[in-house]
């Protein structure tokens, strides 16, 4: 079993539209929750951080996480063009190293 | 505000010489991160360093070395370079806190010939 699952895509939805992006992982000693954002050929780029149960909203993007399930995810509300990328989603490692672990992450393509 | 800089950002190399990838950061944070990124596989560490002075195997160290040279700057050495290693690399800073996640570098697109 891989430490962080995210389906690799792509997720294709219309422009307007929810996207929702869904990641598991295994360390259940993780606290903190992480998405990053992809453009092709650039670096990641954070654009959501999560450390309690329930929601976090942040403009356009709510992130969820339920520790019990092991599961965060992020929403996309009202998708753009520009959304499109590969989102990643990064739980630090318990401990203090501060690692993160990637998943694989999702590829978004949002046509207009 | 620089952040995270890389060098070089491209870099083509043929089988069994030796190079060394370049980060340094602006921010003063205390962890700094060396990760490749190949289709497929998504982001590997390869190695860390948690502090000034300390450094730790990743995922996948084999054939790499790094060198954290002081707080701000921490290299990634290939002694000899494979095709395997053919990939892009970033470097990554953080600060200790919890709720504090990486920076990126832009990237080194390194090709093993």
């Amino acid at each position: 079993q891989k430490e962080v699952e995210q389906n690799s895509g792509p997720l294709s939805v219309p422009e307007g539209a929810i996207a929702s992006l869904n990641c598991t992982y295994s360390d259940r000693g993780s606290q903190s929750f992480f998405w990053y954002r992809q453009y092709s050929g650039k670096s990641p780029e954070l654009i959501m951080f999560i450390y309690s149960n329930g929601d976090k909203e942040d403009g356009r993007f709510t992130a969820q996480l339920n520790k019990a399930s092991q599961y965060v995810s992020l929403l996309i509300r009202d998708s753009q063009p520009s959304d499109s990328a590969t989102y990643l989603c990064a739980p630090r490692a318990q401990g203090n190293t501060g690692k993160l672990i990637f998943g694989q992450g999702t590829t978004l393509q949002v046509k207009p | 505000n620089a952040g995270v800089t890389q060098t070089p950002k491209f870099q083509v190399l043929k089988t069994g010489q030796s190079m060394t990838l370049q980060c340094a950061q602006d921010m003063n944070h205390n962890s700094m991160y060396w990760y490749r990124q190949d289709p497929g596989m998504g982001l590997r560490l390869i190695y860390y360093s948690a502090s000034e002075g300390t450094t730790d195997k990743g995922e996948v160290p084999n054939g790499y070395n790094v060198s954290r040279l002081n707080k701000r700057e921490f290299s990634l050495r290939l002694e000899s370079a494979a095709p395997s290693q053919t990939s892009v690399y970033f470097c990554a800073s953080s600060a200790a806190f919890e709720s504090y996640g990486y920076t990126f570098g832009s990237g080194t697109r390194l090709t093993v010939v």
